[in-house]
């Protein structure tokens, strides 16, 4: 079955400094991936996806990810935080299947920034 | 793209009621996603519903508690019946354009 892990359940970094949030996930093919962003009180945004092709993603707000297929990790990074980025973080999965029909979401992390 | 309108926006409503939540999309999409978003939890997907058949639904939710309606290709309802605090929530309603899903805003509901 499909499953996504996100290791860290709250993560506080420093503004300015560089930031990795990690997702593993588990899928027996070449999964979709993607990384959501969560601000308080809004929907989910898109920040960035990989279906094939490079393994690293350029994404929204200065965000990257990723794709290691031997360590089935998809980590976001920036290299500089800015305080807006405050927020939860949700990674996901897609079963693919000439598409998929789903999203299977880890845990998600929580974003601090200090000033 | 899609833009995706949910109503209400939130709803505090009393126990053993029940709370019909609207998505209206812009453009037509064939497949419609509600999620369940527990406090301080993740997205769980509850069911997918795709226009002219039943809705399929995941493990642990079942049809006489969230029964669904998808008339036509812009618009989904999911109904909460029968309420219990552990009902409180954040709903949300997703579609997929393309090779990307879009959610709304979300339906915070409380239970009281």
């Amino acid at each position: 079955a499909q499953s996504v892990t996100q290791p860290d359940i709250h993560i506080t970094v420093s503004e300015g400094a560089s930031l990795e949030l990690r997702c593993n996930y588990s899928y027996g093919a070449t999964p979709y991936l993607f990384w959501y962003v969560q601000s308080p009180g809004q929907g989910l945004q898109l920040l960035l996806k990989y279906f094939s092709g490079d393994t690293l993603v350029q994404g929204i707000k200065g965000f990257e990810a990723e794709f290691k297929r031997s360590q089935s990790s998809f980590n976001l990074r920036k290299p500089s935080v800015h305080w807006s980025d405050a927020a939860e973080y949700f990674c996901a999965v897609g079963a693919r299947s000439g598409g998929y029909n789903k999203l299977i979401f880890g845990a998600g992390t929580r974003l601090a920034v200090h000033p | 793209s899609a833009v995706i309108s949910q109503k209400p926006s939130r709803d505090i409503c009393q126990r053993g009621t029940s709370l019909t939540i609207q998505c209206q999309v812009d453009s037509q999409v064939t497949m419609m996603f509600w999620y369940r978003q527990q406090p301080g939890q993740s997205l769980t997907l509850i069911a997918t519903a795709n226009q002219g058949s039943e809705a399929t639904y995941e493990s642990g939710f079942v049809i006489d508690k969230f029964p669904i309606s998808r008339p036509n290709l812009t618009f989904s309802t999911l109904t909460v019946s029968n309420m219990s605090p552990e009902d409180s929530s954040i709903y949300l309603c997703s579609v997929l354009s393309g090779t990307e899903a879009f959610f709304g805003q979300g339906t915070r509901l409380t239970v009281v």
